[in-house]
């Protein structure tokens, strides 16, 4: 079955640290994505990923970093927490990038005080 | 402004009632899913609908591409089907990106 692991599940972070999220994936999948997830605003993509070693831009990538080693994992991470970064963090994979369905991580719920 | 629109923002229903929930885009698409978001947890694809109507048990969801809608409907609803309910586009772009919207937010109370 297609799995999407993601860690830690939750994290507090102090304005100006440094956070990383990590995603794994089981699913042997191409494209990985970073989405955050706000009340009221849905879910808004952050990078994805279509090959290992590369990494693109979403909708809202200011303040955010991405990469990708391999294949099966995709970091995101977040240089200087700011307090609007405050979210729950969604990764997922697809087969491709288009027409494909998404497989969803858990989610981390991260706080920055 | 928002490029998916969702409607109602929350619905609350007795157990066996039927349900619609309906999802407008405001730009051009290829293909869209509904996804089921349960209370806290993570989200599960539900319809991977492109255009025209799918059935899977009490869900029905029907798309209609030109008109850049689609609907979800539950009948005879349950308690377990409380939750969120979250439609998302894919643009119609050389980037394969989905675009989402803020969901429905159902509660099915006995």
């Amino acid at each position: 079955e297609a799995a999407v692991t993601q860690s830690p599940r939750s994290k507090v972070a102090v304005t100006g640290g440094k956070v990383t999220l990590s995603c794994h994936q089981t699913n042997n999948h191409d494209y990985m994505y970073w989405y955050r997830q706000d009340t009221g605003h849905g879910l808004r993509l952050i990078h994805y990923s279509y090959v290992a070693d590369s990494t693109e831009k979403g909708d809202i990538p200011d303040g955010y970093k991405a990469s990708r080693p391999s294949q099966e994992n995709f970091s995101l991470i977040l240089e200087l927490a700011s307090l609007s970064q405050t979210a729950v963090y969604f990764c997922a994979s697809s087969l491709g990038g288009g027409a494909e369905t998404l497989y969803f991580g858990s989610g981390t719920r991260l706080t920055v005080l | 402004g928002q490029q998916v629109q969702q409607s109602p923002t929350s619905l609350v229903l007795q157990e066996g009632e039927n349900a619609e929930l309906q999802c407008n885009f405001s730009t051009s698409l290829n293909s869209m899913q509904w996804f089921y978001q349960r209370p806290g947890g993570s989200l599960v694809s539900v319809f991977y609908n492109p255009s025209g109507t799918k059935q899977s048990g009490r869900l029905t969801s029907t798309t209609v591409i030109k008109e850049r809608r689609s609907s979800l409907h539950i009948s005879s609803s349950q308690i377990t089907d409380s939750g969120t309910y979250l439609c998302a586009m894919e643009r119609d772009t050389g980037n394969y990106k989905y675009v989402f919207g803020a969901g429905t937010r159902l509660k099915v109370i006995a």
